[in-house]
């Protein structure tokens, strides 16, 4: 059974620091990954897509890694703004049946 | 584009009432997934319909359903409601990838249900 998690659960750091957030997963058989970021009481918003086949993708000062064998991605983001506080979530879309399955998150607060 | 729709964006019912929620997806979208958040739990699948045919189904009792119409508008339906339902309900639609696309998962606002 797929499990994903996602640690820290909650972090803070100041303005202008380069940041990475973490997810693992148990079963490496994924078709993808994807990472949301989510304001509170607010629906998830995309930022990033990774196939099981590529080792990265950027989308502005947003970076994510993808090491499938290991379980492993990261989200990196650079020189954090008080507009990137949010809770981040990676999900794995499995490759047998495309069931999606979520981490619980990290909370970040990027203090001004 | 317009983007995921759903509504109403808030709910309130007394337990034991039924409830039903709608998800407009992206036009040409025609995968919508369900599923509830709740602080203890997290996001957890409820299910997928895909071309008016359920795909997946997680792990709910059967009080829930769903069902999705010929222009792919996804409703579910909660029946007997008790208070563990209060809950943030988000559909996301997609492109699946038995169409050539990564099924990325687009999100609507969500619903908000409190159960009295």
């Amino acid at each position: 059974k797929q499990e994903v998690t996602q640690i820290p659960a909650a972090l803070s750091v100041p303005e202008g620091e380069n940041l990475v957030l973490n997810c693992s997963f148990t079963d490496s058989a994924i078709y993808n990954l994807q990472w949301f970021r989510q304001d509170p009481g607010k629906g998830l918003t995309s930022l990033l897509l990774i196939q099981s086949s590529q080792r990265e993708q950027t989308s502005g000062r947003l970076n994510a890694s993808l090491d499938k064998s290991s379980g492993r991605s990261t989200l990196y983001i650079a020189a954090s703004q008080p507009g990137d506080s949010a809770t981040y979530l990676c999900a794995v879309i499995m490759n047998r049946d495309d069931k999606i399955i979520f981490g619980k998150g990290t909370r970040l607060h990027i203090l001004p | 584009k317009a983007g995921v729709t759903q509504t109403p964006r808030y709910l309130i019912k007394t337990r034991g009432q039924q409830v039903t929620l709608s998800c407009s997806p992206i036009s040409g979208h025609r995968s919508v997934s369900w599923y509830q958040q709740t602080p203890g739990q997290g996001l957890q699948f409820l299910f997928e319909y895909f071309s008016e045919t359920q795909r997946n189904k997680g792990n709910f009792p059967g009080r829930f359903s769903g069902r999705q119409f010929s222009n792919s508008r996804s409703e579910m339906n909660v029946s007997t409601l008790e208070l563990g339902d209060s809950a943030l309900y988000l559909c996301a639609s997609s492109l699946p990838r038995s169409q050539g696309h990564y099924n990325e998962q687009f999100f609507g606002p969500g619903t908000r249900l409190t159960v009295l």
